[in-house]
C-alpha cells in the first residue's frame, strides 16, 4: 500500500494567488521528509529538507519566504507557494524517510499550474 | 562534486532484457537506488543496494554494482510494455543529518510489443 499520500494531485489558479500542498507520511513517522521540483523530462531537484519541529533546511537558489515549509506533526509536512506566479508552474513531490539508511518513498507528486 | 549520470533513452523489444546503467563520481556512497516515473505521477521505489554489495536481486530486476569503477546498473529480465516509464538512479553518502539523494537525469525506457 501506500506510504506517502500527497495532495492535491493538481492545482490550476491565478496569479498571486498561495498554493498549499500537503505531504503525510502513512506507514511511519517521519523527522525528516523532503520537497522537490521536476521540470518537464527533468530530473528532480531537491527544494527543501523539512525537519520536524524545526526550521526547514533550503537548498542554494531555493526563496525561502516564497516556498513556505511547516513540519508541525510527525506524519505531515505542508508545503506553501506563496503568491504563485507562472514561473511556480511545476511539478511538486514530496518524500518521506523513516531514518538513517533507510529509501525515501515519494508522493505521487503535484501538478501546480498558474495561469 | 558529486554526479550521477545515465544514458538518457533505451529501447527494448517485449520479452527481451533491458540493461540501464548508471555512473556516479562520490566514492564515499553509502547507498544507490532505483526508482521508476511513469507518466505523471511520483517515482516508485524499485530497489536498492548497500555499497558493500555486489549484486542483490528480487524477481525480475537484478542491480550490479561495481564501486571500483562507480558504476551501477539495473536489469530487467522479460521486459513488459509496462515497464515503459523513466528510471532513476540516486545515491546517498548518508552521513548528513538529511540524507539527501542526488539523482541521475533519468533513463527513458521503451518497451516496443
Amino acid at each position: 500500500g501506500a506510504v506517502v499520500s500527497q495532495h492535491p494531485s493538481r492545482v490550476i489558479c491565478k496569479s498571486g494567488t498561495s498554493v498549499k500542498i500537503e505531504c503525510r507520511s502513512l506507514d511511519f513517522q517521519a523527522t525528516t521528509m523532503f520537497w522537490y521540483r521536476q521540470f518537464p523530462k527533468k530530473s528532480l531537484m531537491l527544494m527543501a529538507t523539512s525537519n520536524e519541529g524545526s526550521k526547514a533546511t533550503y537548498e542554494q537558489g531555493v526563496e525561502k519566504d516564497k516556498f513556505l515549509i511547516n513540519h508541525a506533526s510527525l506524519t505531515l509536512s505542508t508545503l506553501t507557494v506563496t503568491s504563485a506566479h507562472p514561473e511556480d508552474s511545476s511539478f511538486y513531490i514530496c518524500s518521506v524517510t523513516s531514518g538513517v539508511g533507510q529509501p525515501q518513498h515519494f508522493g505521487d507528486g503535484t501538478r501546480l499550474s498558474i495561469l | 562534486g558529486e554526479d550521477v549520470e545515465q544514458s538518457l533513452f533505451l529501447s527494448v523489444r517485449e520479452g527481451d532484457s533491458s540493461v540501464i546503467n548508471c555512473t556516479y563520481t562520490d566514492s564515499s556512497s553509502t547507498y544507490l537506488y532505483w526508482y521508476k516515473q511513469e507518466p505523471g505521477a511520483g517515482l516508485q521505489l524499485l530497489t536498492y543496494i548497500f555499497s558493500n554489495m555486489d549484486m542483490k536481486q528480487d524477481q525480475r530486476l537484478t542491480v550490479l554494482l561495481n564501486k571500483k569503477d562507480k558504476h551501477l546498473s539495473l536489469r530487467i529480465a522479460d521486459t513488459q510494455t509496462g515497464d515503459s516509464a523513466i528510471y532513476f538512479c540516486a545515491e546517498t553518502t548518508g552521513v548528513d543529518s538529511s540524507y539527501k539523494l542526488i539523482f541521475g537525469s533519468g533513463t527513458r525506457l521503451l518497451v516496443r510489443p
